[in-house]
């Protein structure tokens, strides 16, 4: 089993509002991460989750908190979003590099499309 | 900060024609990835190419690698209607560890 799975897949929420977007792999890749994207942008690093442990946060508001239960799973929880979180939201899942020689290709999930009002 | 720049930003080809599409970096790197993006959807890795490799091969892909340049390419031959997506250089540091850096892409379109 090569991917990884997201949802929902659409989500639209109000500033208000408390929710969680989910992710999940079962390839045994030990390294998990999110992605912000934003129409003709690049996907932009927000987390990453090694050995389910946080291992990098790219200055992320706290208003998206990020969650990895098992070794399989991966959430972001959202609350008191702006409009200007509207996005794709992409998880992605790799084994670790252990080493400068390992490669670490990372697998996406088809993203969340998140629209906040 | 995004460390890869691409050009061009869009193009535009017939069925059957070559694309080409470059990747210019800044900073030295590990190794430099492609991805490919059907529109709104996730990234989809097509090849991988390490500081120490010049040229690599996959299909219908080639990627070149020009470390003194800080540059790659990719080369997609006899292109169909199904390569129209977005495609993205992505770039390793040593001491990035998972991190993955993507340039701002490519949008391909190939006209039937």
């Amino acid at each position: 089993d090569t991917e990884v799975t997201q949802t929902p897949k659409h989500l639209v929420m109000g500033m208000t509002n408390k929710k969680s977007l989910k992710c999940e792999q079962h390839m045994g890749h030990r390294a998990m991460y999110w992605y912000k994207q934003k129409a003709k942008k690049p996907p932009e690093l927000m987390f990453v989750y090694s050995y389910e442990k946080l291992s990098i946060n790219e200055s992320v508001p706290s208003r998206f908190s990020p969650e990895c239960p098992n070794s399989s799973l991966l959430n972001l929880h959202l609350h008191a979003l702006q409009p200007e979180d509207s996005a794709l939201y992409l998880c992605a899942s790799s084994q670790v590099k252990r080493t400068s020689g390992d490669v670490n290709e990372q697998f996406f999930g088809p993203g969340t499309r998140l629209t906040v009002l | 900060s995004q460390q890869g720049e691409e050009d061009p930003q869009a193009l535009s080809i017939q069925e059957g024609e070559n694309a080409t599409m470059n990747c210019s970096y800044k900073t030295s790197i590990n190794n430099l990835q492609w991805y490919r993006q059907n529109s709104g959807r996730g990234l989809v890795h097509l090849i991988l190419i390490r500081s120490n490799e010049r040229e690599k091969h996959s299909g219908r892909l080639r990627v070149t690698l020009d470390t003194s340049k800080k540059s790659s390419s990719l080369l997609i031959t006899a292109s169909r209607a199904a390569d129209t997506a977005s495609y993205f250089c992505a770039t390793t540091k040593e001491t990035s560890g998972s991190r993955l850096t993507f340039g701002e892409g490519t949008q391909l379109t190939v006209n039937p």
